[in-house]
């Protein structure tokens, strides 16, 4: 059983750079979620996807965020123009949307540094 | 507005006793309530949940009761081992619509459990 995975696990880049990280979601599961993590806070949410179609996102995803998720499969994440403040832990989950149950499974993340 | 709250930063417990983290929440339109368990370096474990129908869920060590009049929710882990140690979040879902599968989460209690 392969669980979530993402790619890279970490990044560093220079202030205004453009960033893209990749998820791999269980293979079965159709939702898939985006959430940020910073020091001493709990993981914040930015987007999901109920198969390809993208069904929310959060205030806290700026212009300078896009994700898209083709075919319904791997999403990726894209951050253009980055700034010190987008440096944080980016996490991925994926659900099956077949019960009321909404247990995620979280990959491993993404640690970004914006220098 | 922090709809998710854990107050206590740190636990300390011994092996073998009981730990008890708890967790509030504000918006009344949760109706589902998980916790995770986090360690360094990777992403969050879902660890267990619980309905709002429901006051008490129990798996193995673990136990989570819910008070929906008070909005308060706890995870008690008995007996505690080292292993357990981790960062434990409390996390909220308010299922239908738009919303459904997006989760809101609480900013974590350290638990270090001591041999």
């Amino acid at each position: 059983d392969t669980g979530v995975s993402q790619d890279p696990r970490h990044k560093i880049t220079k202030r205004g750079q453009n960033v893209t990280f990749r998820c791999d979601p269980i293979s079965e599961h159709n939702r898939l979620y985006w959430y940020r993590q910073t020091l001493g806070q709990g993981p914040e949410f930015l987007t999901y996807f109920q198969n390809e179609a993208q069904l929310e996102k959060s205030r806290l995803l700026s212009d300078r965020f896009s994700a898209e998720r083709p075919k319904g499969s791997f999403s990726t994440l894209e951050i253009q123009r980055t700034e010190q403040g987008d440096s944080a832990m980016y996490l991925c989950a994926s659900s099956l949307a077949r019960t009321r149950r909404n247990e995620q499974f979280f990959g491993p993340g993404t640690r970004l540094t914006v220098l | 507005d922090q709809q998710v709250k854990q107050n206590s930063p740190s636990l300390s417990v011994q092996e073998g006793r009981i730990s008890i983290l708890n967790c509030d929440y504000t918006n009344s339109m949760f109706d589902y309530f998980l916790w995770y368990k986090k360690y360094p370096a990777e992403g969050p474990t879902f660890l267990i949940s619980i309905s709002s129908i429901k006051d008490k869920n129990e798996d193995g060590r673990f136990t989570v009761f819910l008070n929906k009049s008070a909005k308060h929710l706890s995870l008690h882990i008995v007996p505690s081992q080292p292993g357990d140690s981790a960062v434990y979040f409390c996390a909220a879902s308010a299922n239908g619509g738009t919303s459904y599968g997006k989760l809101t989460f609480g900013q974590g209690t350290i638990l270090t459990v001591h041999p």
